[in-house]
């Protein structure tokens, strides 16, 4: 079993819908949770980090987590097509990260 | 903003090559890392660091070394490239105590 997985995708959804992108995890110890944008060619920005259960808002984005069901997502709101990008979700319990290997996320006009 | 920065974007290098990767950060991070990625693979971890001098191996280190001279300069070595080391090399860098990693452009290495 992976430690961190995503499903690949692409997650395709319209412009102005909301996209949603999941995450789970397998080391209950993990403390902090991280999601990554990564455009082609490109290397990953951070864009979002969340550590205690429930939602964190940033702008567009939103985090949620759920440490009982080892479940983290990323909900992005009104998708734009310069979203489309791979995002990654990161684990740690150590100063050290655990990678999925990223959904990929298109937004057609 | 942290700001990290690698020496080279694309590089082309002949099997057998030295190869050194450089990495610089100006936020005076205690804690930098490299990783390789490759498609379906994902992000793999291959030395990191968490002082001047220091270095521990990731899960991949076979292949590779790395030097820490000075504490914003993190720079990995490989001694005799080979095909299979073609890749996308991230360094990124960590205060220490926090968790987030802030990372740099990316060197595209390719072996012939």
């Amino acid at each position: 079993q992976k430690e961190v997985e995503q499903n690949s995708g692409p997650l395709s959804v319209p412009e102005g819908a909301i996209a949603s992108l999941n995450c789970t995890y397998s080391d209950r110890g993990s403390q902090s949770f991280f999601w990554y944008r990564q455009y082609s060619g490109k290397s990953p920005e951070l864009i979002m980090s969340i550590y205690s259960n429930g939602d964190k808002e940033d702008g567009r984005f939103t985090a949620q987590l759920n440490k009982a069901s080892q479940y983290v997502s990323l909900l992005i709101r009104d998708s734009q097509p310069s979203d489309s990008a791979t995002y990654l979700c990161a684990v740690s319990n150590t100063d050290k990260l655990i990678f999925g290997t990223g959904t990929r996320l298109q937004v057609f006009p | 903003d942290v700001k990290v920065t690698q020496s080279s974007r694309y590089l082309v290098k002949r099997t057998g090559e030295k190869v050194f990767l450089e990495c610089v950060q100006d936020m005076d991070h205690e804690n930098m890392f490299w990783y390789r990625q490759d498609p379906g693979l994902g992000l793999r971890l291959i030395y990191f660091s968490y002082d001047v001098k220091m270095k521990e191996k990731g899960d991949i280190p076979e292949g590779y070394s790395v030097s820490r001279e000075k504490k914003e300069r993190f720079s990995l070595i490989l001694e005799s490239a080979s095909t299979n080391q073609t890749s996308m090399y991230l360094c990124a860098s960590q205060y220490q105590g926090a968790y987030e990693q802030y990372f740099g452009p990316g060197t595209r290495l390719t072996v012939t």
